[in-house]
């Protein structure tokens, strides 16, 4: 089956920092990868995604780049900001045999990042 | 004005109990979903529906019944609530059923006692 496996948290850096979240998946087939953040209080928002190998998908000054041959998506960015502070979720999206993926997200555990002042 | 809301944002039950969680979305898409996030905030797919059918059940207790009376509204009622079921849910749609790019709600906590 499909598995994505993020890096554990919690992580705390200083502003303007360099930050790294490691994610590695296993999947069948091509899949599509994403990163999501949630907000405290809030629903995940899609942060950026990369649809095939080599791709960078970058939002918001984070960057990530889908490599096949680790099979990982690991985020970045270079300096980060207090506003930054979330929970990051990586995850994949696999299609059937047909390329469908009906939606279906798996998801990584989830990172936890507090950037202090 | 929300692109994807839930309501209520917060239930507090005892077990055995009956609730439902409402969601609508203005965002013109065809796919509604509903995730499961637990207490360690791993997110797991509960069900997902393409104009009105549902096509994900994803091993859920069948306590659980989801209801999408048109395609901008999925609602989930659960029965006979147990303490397994204290999580946040988040309802979420899609363009379509072919993509990854999901707009989530800002999650209904149920607690139950």
């Amino acid at each position: 089956g499909n598995s994505v496996t993020q890096m554990e948290g919690p992580v705390t850096l200083s502003e303007e920092a360099f930050l790294t979240i490691n994610c590695t998946y296993t999947a069948t087939g091509y899949p599509s990868l994403f990163w999501y953040v949630q907000y405290p209080g809030e629903g995940l928002q899609l942060l950026l995604k990369a649809t095939k190998a080599d791709d960078k998908g970058s939002n918001k000054g984070f960057e990530a780049t889908y490599r096949k041959e680790t099979t990982s998506f690991h985020l970045e960015k270079g300096s980060v900001q207090v506003s930054d502070s979330a929970v990051y979720f990586c995850a994949l999206s696999a299609g059937d045999s047909g390329g469908t993926s009906y939606g279906k997200l798996t998801f990584g555990q989830g990172t936890i990042l507090t950037v202090h002042p | 004005d929300t692109a994807v809301s839930q309501t209520p944002k917060y239930l507090v039950t005892q077990m055995g109990n009956d609730k439902s969680i409402k969601c609508e979305q203005n965002l013109g898409h065809d796919t509604m979903y509903w995730y499961k996030q637990d207490s360690k905030k791993f997110l797991k797919i509960m069900f997902s529906y393409n104009n009105k059918e549902l096509i994900i059940n994803e091993t859920v207790p069948n306590r659980f019944s989801p209801k999408s009376p048109d395609k901008a509204h999925l609602n989930l009622h659960i029965n006979s609530l147990e303490l397994g079921d204290s999580a946040v849910y988040f309802c979420a749609s899609s363009r379509g059923l072919n993509t990854g790019e999901l707009f989530f709600g800002e999650g209904s906590r149920l607690t139950v006692l």
